[in-house]
């Protein structure tokens, strides 16, 4: 079963534009949630977190949004840059356990 | 300092032969985790280790399926009689800590397993 759902598989921005991606969980008991960045042959690399008791978490362009009543997060990408082209997964966690969604892949127009 | 390191890269087997994908951790991280990622889906958790011991087991899909980390430190993920459908990618990740959940994960490039 697919507790971490990212519906859409691709998203085109231009450059300097604002990128955001969207992640829905089903399983109330996550309270901790990941979003990792994945380029062509390499494992993911931790992005940027948050914690269920915060809503908000910044880390310079990247800010990551938590709506707990709706289950729902959220990565917003400001301004967009052309290496932040690659494939984003959302994650989330109760424990060391990470449950993935599919991947948005992300690309970066000059 | 160096990543978490898998090898081999790439591994091309017959249906029904054994393999053996390794992993290196980071120096001095205790927790190691295997997952493996199919065609368009993301990671999917297989097995945890705390040190030398498995802490957790319940991702592994069948008893087709076993790994070991004798010494605490290298992990070696084993598959019996290959299938077509454990073709995917087999990534390794290793934490500092014992295991929690915000303990950053950092994954190796993994190995993609294709069964002919």
């Amino acid at each position: 079963d697919q507790q971490v759902k990212q519906n859409s598989p691709s998203l085109s921005v231009q450059e300097g534009r604002i990128s955001i991606l969207n992640c829905d969980y089903t399983n109330s008991m996550f309270d901790y949630f990941l979003w990792y960045k994945k380029y062509p042959a390499e494992g993911p690399t931790f992005l940027i977190s948050i914690s269920s008791i915060k809503d908000k978490n910044e880390d310079g362009r990247f800010t990551v949004f938590l709506n707990k009543s709706a289950k729902h997060l959220s990565l917003h990408i400001v301004p967009s840059q052309p290496g932040d082209s690659a494939v984003y997964f959302c994650a989330a966690s109760n424990d060391y356990k990470l449950s993935f969604g599919a991947g948005t892949t992300v690309t970066v127009r000059a | 300092g160096a990543g978490v390191s898998q090898t081999p890269s790439n591994k091309v087997t017959e249906k029904g032969k054994y393999v053996e994908l390794r992993c290196d951790p980071i120096s001095g991280h205790t927790a190691l985790y295997w997952y493996r990622q199919s065609l368009g889906q993301g990671p999917e958790f297989l097995i945890y280790f705390q040190g030398t011991g498995a802490a957790d087991d319940s991702g592994l899909p069948n008893d087709r399926f076993f790994a070991v980390r004798p010494e605490g430190s290298v992990s070696t993920l084993k598959i019996q009689r290959t299938e077509r459908g454990d073709s995917a990618v087999y990534l390794c990740a290793s934490s500092s800590l014992a295991g929690a959940a915000t303990d950053t994960q950092y994954f190796g490039p993994g190995t993609r397993l294709t069964v002919l």
